[in-house]
């Protein structure tokens, strides 16, 4: 089984809707990341936590909020969907003290329309 | 702030041509990490190197290899003997030493796209 898994894969949803994509990990690490990725600009950081009780701001925060029910869980919601959301969002895991090395989900396709 | 500048947007290749990818940096700081990750047409990402800043030896993996030169703050990636399934996106990023104020971020490229043809 994959150790960061992100679900759904894909949805297509439409303006104003209520999103949620939803995080989990078995690889034990306590930090956590929503990277957003778009064509021809690489990944961009939207939330990130370090534990249960930390939530930070990254980079491209504005539209979304995030959730971490659990240090195994992660979600990213987007209370009212814009096209311009439109991307492929990934999820990654770290350990605090290993170096920084991210490990990254599978991603989530999501279209809005 | 930290920012990561891959100038090829897009490299075309036949199979076992060498090929380079440039990734140039600028940060502030002088501890870092340095990576290089994969992204295959299936959409996941893989990750190939990690390099620390204290740390300019040049690594080879079978035919992958990289080039760390702080004196010109880039990190390149070289493929030798190219091969179709080597066809996918590579992002170069760049990371803080992680302190308690730091959440570690990865700065990303915006990736160059290498297409291998037969």
């Amino acid at each position: 089984d994959a150790d960061v898994t992100q679900t759904p894969r894909n949805r297509i949803t439409k303006t104003g809707k209520r999103i949620m994509l939803e995080c989990s990990q078995t690889k034990g690490h306590d930090r956590m990341y929503w990277y957003r990725q778009d064509p021809g600009l690489g990944l961009r950081l939207i939330y990130y936590s370090f534990d249960v009780k930390d939530i930070n701001k990254g980079e491209i925060s504005d539209g979304y909020s995030v959730s971490r029910q659990a240090q195994a869980k992660f979600s990213l919601s987007l209370e009212s969907a814009i096209p311009n959301q439109t991307a492929l969002y990934f999820c990654a895991t770290g350990r605090t003290g290993e170096n920084n090395e991210q490990f990254f989900g599978p991603g989530t396709r999501l279209t809005v329309l | 702030a930290q920012k990561v500048t891959q100038a090829q947007t897009e490299i075309s290749v036949v199979e076992k041509e060498d090929v380079t990818l440039d990734c140039v940096y600028e940060t502030r700081d002088t501890t870092y990490y340095l990576f290089w990750y994969k992204q295959p047409p299936s959409g996941e990402l893989v990750f190939l190197i990690r390099r620390n800043s204290f740390d300019e030896q040049n690594e080879i993996s079978g035919r992958y290899s990289w080039n760390f030169q702080k004196s010109t703050s880039s990190f390149n990636f070289t493929i030798t003997a190219s091969q179709v399934v080597d066809s996918a996106v590579y992002f170069c990023a760049l990371s803080l030493i992680p302190n308690s104020n730091s959440g570690y971020a990865l700065n990303f490229g915006k990736g160059t796209s290498l297409l291998v043809t037969p």
